[in-house]
């Protein structure tokens, strides 16, 4: 399978747990999405990479979340001190600039579960 | 920043009937614009996209129109079918930073 995978698919957790999800993307991609999506709504748009460089952040985003792409190649995305409110799918998505756009292409999601 | 909205919520429509789903953008930057298809359970598919510099792209069943003037784009399917069925998102872009998505809309193709 050449597409984006992440792993983990699904991750059960207690509140107050660290916990860390991977994404590998299209091999020639060189740029890397993360968003959160909730039940009912569009992707929500977390952070990107171009090769190792983390480009743009959510303001949004909880100082609980981080991310790094060290080689330029897979990606991971750590929660820290997991909240209910954490509770959502995690997806990943990569692409490579072509013609001036960036057509992305996502992975299947990490669902993260917190009790 | 970018804020995408896209209407209705829900459509619902009889199979072989056309579909259309509007989205506006407020960032008169953005200047890609793709279209999503998401079933449940599974990852957004990407169907159709639209770049700046085109008012309108077909793909056999599938059509995208762009205003930049009025910043709406939408999405048109046409002789619906079955597998149709399922939750298209929009978004919008500035040359690959921050895509926005909008809310989506539930497509349901009745028999």
């Amino acid at each position: 399978d050449t597409g984006v995978s992440q792993d983990p698919r699904h991750k059960i957790t207690k509140r107050g747990q660290n916990v860390t999800f991977r994404c590998d993307p299209i091999s020639e991609h060189n740029r890397l999405y993360w968003y959160r999506q909730t039940l009912g709504q569009g992707p929500e748009f977390l952070t990107y990479f171009q090769n190792e460089a983390q480009l743009e952040k959510s303001r949004l985003l909880s100082d609980r979340f981080s991310a790094e792409r060290p080689k330029g190649s897979f990606s991971t995305l750590e929660i820290q001190r997991t909240e209910q409110g954490d509770s959502a799918m995690y997806l990943c998505a990569s692409s490579l600039r072509s013609g001036g756009v960036d057509t992305q292409y996502f992975g299947p999601g990490t669902r993260l579960t917190v009790l | 920043g970018e804020n995408v909205e896209q209407h209705p919520s829900t459509l619902s429509v009889q199979e072989g009937d056309s579909a259309v789903i509007k989205c506006t953008y407020s960032d008169s930057a953005s200047n890609y614009f793709p279209w999503y298809k998401q079933e449940l359970g599974k990852r957004p598919q990407l169907i159709i996209d639209i770049r700046s510099n085109v008012g309108e792209k077909k793909d056999q069943r599938i059509a995208v129109t762009l205003n930049k003037t009025a910043k709406h784009f939408s999405l048109h399917i046409t002789e619906t079918q079955p597998e149709d069925s399922a939750v298209y998102f929009c978004a919008a872009t500035n040359y690959g930073q921050n895509f926005v998505f909008g809310p989506g809309t539930r497509l349901s193709v009745l028999p």
